[in-house]
């Protein structure tokens, strides 16, 4: 079993949809999770950690589940510009160190 | 303005050829990383330093070195022996070690084997 796991996609949705994507990790004792942003040919950024209590941010929220070991980002009224891959990274493998997994690819239509 | 540089942003680099990527932050983060990028693939850690004078080896070193003389400077040097032949280098920081913070990228680097 992968340390990360994501849904390839691609998920294709029309603007103004909520889409939302689940991530699931293999170690029990993690405990940093984070949602990063990809654009094609760009490096990664940060979209934002995930609290225990849950987060939002504007029209995204991300919720983690350590019973079934999986976190989760929902994004509302999707825009054209939400259009990325998205990276879910928790700190899982031998050295503990962030482990990226392979990442959702989300296109947003107009 | 703070960030993370990385250079060259291309570099091709012929079999058996030895060549230097350069990363460099002015964040004050005290550790960096290196990953490699694989067309479609997720990132995959090289190697990592979380102090001056010292680095560790990630999951995929083979084929790389590494130096951290300075807290700014993190260089990764690709071998003759990594033959993989197209891939996205990545340089990160993060301000405290362990794989607890965010960390944030550079630009990256794409190297083509030639």
């Amino acid at each position: 079993r992968k340390e990360v796991e994501q849904d390839p996609g691609p998920f294709n949705v029309p603007e103004g949809a909520t889409v939302a994507f689940n991530c699931t990790y293999s170690n029990s004792a993690s405990q940093s999770f984070f949602w990063y942003r990809q654009d094609c040919r760009k490096e990664p950024k940060l979209l934002m950690s995930v609290y225990s209590s849950g987060n939002e941010d504007g029209r995204f929220t991300a919720q983690l589940n350590r019973a079934s070991q999986y976190i989760s980002l929902l994004i509302r009224d999707s825009k054209l510009s939400d259009s990325a891959t998205y990276l879910c990274v928790v700190n899982a493998g031998s050295a503990r160190q962030l482990t990226f997994g392979s990442g959702t690819q989300l296109t947003v239509l107009p | 303005d703070g960030g993370i540089t990385q250079s060259p942003k291309y570099l091709f680099r012929k079999e058996g050829q030895n060549v230097t990527l350069s990363c460099e932050q002015n964040l004050n983060h005290d550790a960096m990383y290196w990953y490699r990028q694989d067309p479609g693939q997720g990132l995959r850690l090289i190697y990592y330093s979380q102090i001056v004078n010292d680095f560790q080896k990630g999951d995929i070193a083979e084929g790389y070195s590494v130096s951290r003389e300075k807290k700014e400077s993190f260089p990764l040097t690709v071998t003759s022996a990594q033959n993989k032949p197209t891939a996205f280098y990545l340089c990160a920081s993060s301000i405290g070690a362990g794989g607890y913070n965010e960390q944030f990228f550079g630009p990256g680097t794409r190297l083509t084997v030639l």
